[in-house]
């Protein structure tokens, strides 16, 4: 089936130190999005890429990075984790125009110690 | 600006009884609408969307929702709760062409046996 694809689907990672999370799609989507959601709240878009083109979020902190190497995959590195960045982090594709709606992988739940 | 918001951050229900969760919209142009279903520890999946052909859509699980231009209303249904249906449900709107989806803040259904 096609799918998106998150790995790991939990992260400990120590406080300031370098963590990468990763997606992956077989949907051959142009859109990939990452977004963080913490407990009881909505998703909160970082940013997106149509296909290479990159489109940060104004408030997006720049402590978060991303790359999109091929169609396929995408990372989202956040090079100093701080407390405040434990969440669930989602990764969503789509066409285009988005009008169909997004696919979600399982997300990676990332805990900060 | 476009904005969504849900009735009811928390709605509880009998199993067997009527489930309806609320969402409103604002949009200046007729948008595009979605229902997210999220299980705890997952990512977001898709339950239905509106895209400007019948206003009633029939989604997955056996909910529906009928989209209401003159009350700006996209309320989500399904007529006989069941155990499984016990999550968090996300709203979300989109106009056409290139914006971003917004998600409403979310509503927690319980299901009471």
């Amino acid at each position: 089936d096609a799918m998106v694809i998150q790995n790991p689907r939990y992260q400990v990672t120590q406080f300031g130190k370098p963590v990468t999370l990763s997606c992956s799609q077989t949907l051959n989507h142009n859109v990939m999005y990452w977004y963080q959601q913490k407990s009881s709240q909505a998703p909160k878009l970082l940013f997106h890429y149509y296909d290479k083109d990159f489109n940060n979020e104004a408030d997006t902190p720049d402590n978060f990075q991303s790359r999109r190497p091929n169609t396929s995959f995408c990372f989202l590195d956040i090079r100093s984790p701080g407390l405040g960045d434990a969440a669930m982090y989602l990764c969503a594709t789509s066409t285009p125009l988005g009008d169909y709606g997004y696919t979600f992988g399982s997300g990676t739940r990332l805990t900060v110690v | 600006a476009q904005s969504v918001t849900q009735l009811g951050s928390h709605v509880s229900v009998s199993e067997g009884a009527l489930v309806l969760l609320r969402c409103n919209y604002s949009s200046s142009v007729p948008p595009y609408l979605f229902w997210y279903v999220q299980y705890p520890n997952q990512g977001l999946q898709l339950l239905l969307k509106y895209t400007s052909a019948a206003t009633l859509v029939k989604g997955i699980n056996g909910f529906e929702a009928e989209f209401k231009k003159s009350e700006t209303s996209f309320h989500l249904t399904k007529p006989s709760a069941h155990m499984s249906d016990a999550a968090e449900y996300f709203c979300a709107v989109k106009n056409s062409g290139g914006d971003k989806v917004i998600f409403g803040p979310g509503t927690s259904l319980s299901v009471i046996p």
